[in-house]
């Protein structure tokens, strides 16, 4: 199993450009998420799917779009880039429903916006 | 907003000591979870203790949780280079399907 999976690694953007990071897993999980980390800080859940079709918005959920047609894909849209929105991104999954269960994370998406 | 709070932000000591990592949350859970984090990578599960549960082993990690005091530690004994990594504890106590991280413990094992 590949597990996790992000693409791209790194992306420069700049300021009011839109762009989709890709995320998928292999592992027929049910829960996944997108986060993001800034330094300093613990990992902000953005939005969260609890099956395909089912999405939901998390803490830092503004500027971001999700969708979840297939339950192997999860991809993030930010709508149009702002500085404040550089960061590192991961997208996690779980087996089950997500509540205090293990999350597979993937390796991360390096966003720069200028 | 931060549920976990691990302390300290940074440790760093000798290969072969053991290291201790604090982590403090605010609501009452269901289960607690440890994950690490090197350097430019994703996060790894380490350990999840249930609310009902003390103490749990796994290798050489040991974690509490005193669900009184609202804190858990996660020790690692005979620590090792590869150790090096940020520590970062994550609840489940929003009551729905979000885990709440903190802002982790970066530790640095000098050889």
């Amino acid at each position: 199993n590949a597990g996790v999976t992000q693409t791209p690694k790194f992306q420069v953007l700049k300021t009011g450009q839109s762009m989709t990071l890709q995320c998928a897993q292999d592992m027929n999980h049910e829960y996944m998420s997108w986060y993001r980390q800034d330094p300093g800080m613990g990992l902000r859940l953005i939005h969260y799917s609890v099956g395909a079709g089912i999405t939901d918005q998390g803490e830092v959920p503004n500027g971001y779009n999700v969708s979840r047609s297939t339950t192997e894909d999860f991809p993030l849209r930010l709508l149009s880039a702002a500085p404040s929105q550089t960061s590192v991104y991961f997208c996690a999954s779980s087996l089950d429903r997500g509540r205090g269960e293990t999350q597979y994370f993937g390796p991360g998406t390096r966003l720069l916006v200028l | 907003s931060q549920q976990g709070e691990e302390d300290p932000q940074a440790l760093s000591i000798q290969e072969g000591e053991n290291a201790t990592m604090n982590c403090s949350y605010k609501t009452s859970i269901n289960n607690l979870q440890w994950y690490r984090q090197n350097s430019g990578r994703g996060l790894v599960h380490l350990i999840l203790i249930r609310s009902n549960e003390r103490e749990k082993h796994s290798g050489r990690l040991r974690v509490t949780l005193d669900t009184s005091k609202k804190s858990s530690s996660l020790l690692i004994t005979a620590s090792r280079a590869a150790d090096t990594a940020s520590y970062f504890c994550a609840t489940d106590g929003s009551g729905n399907y979000q885990l709440i991280w903190g802002a982790g413990t970066k530790l640095i094992i000098k050889p």
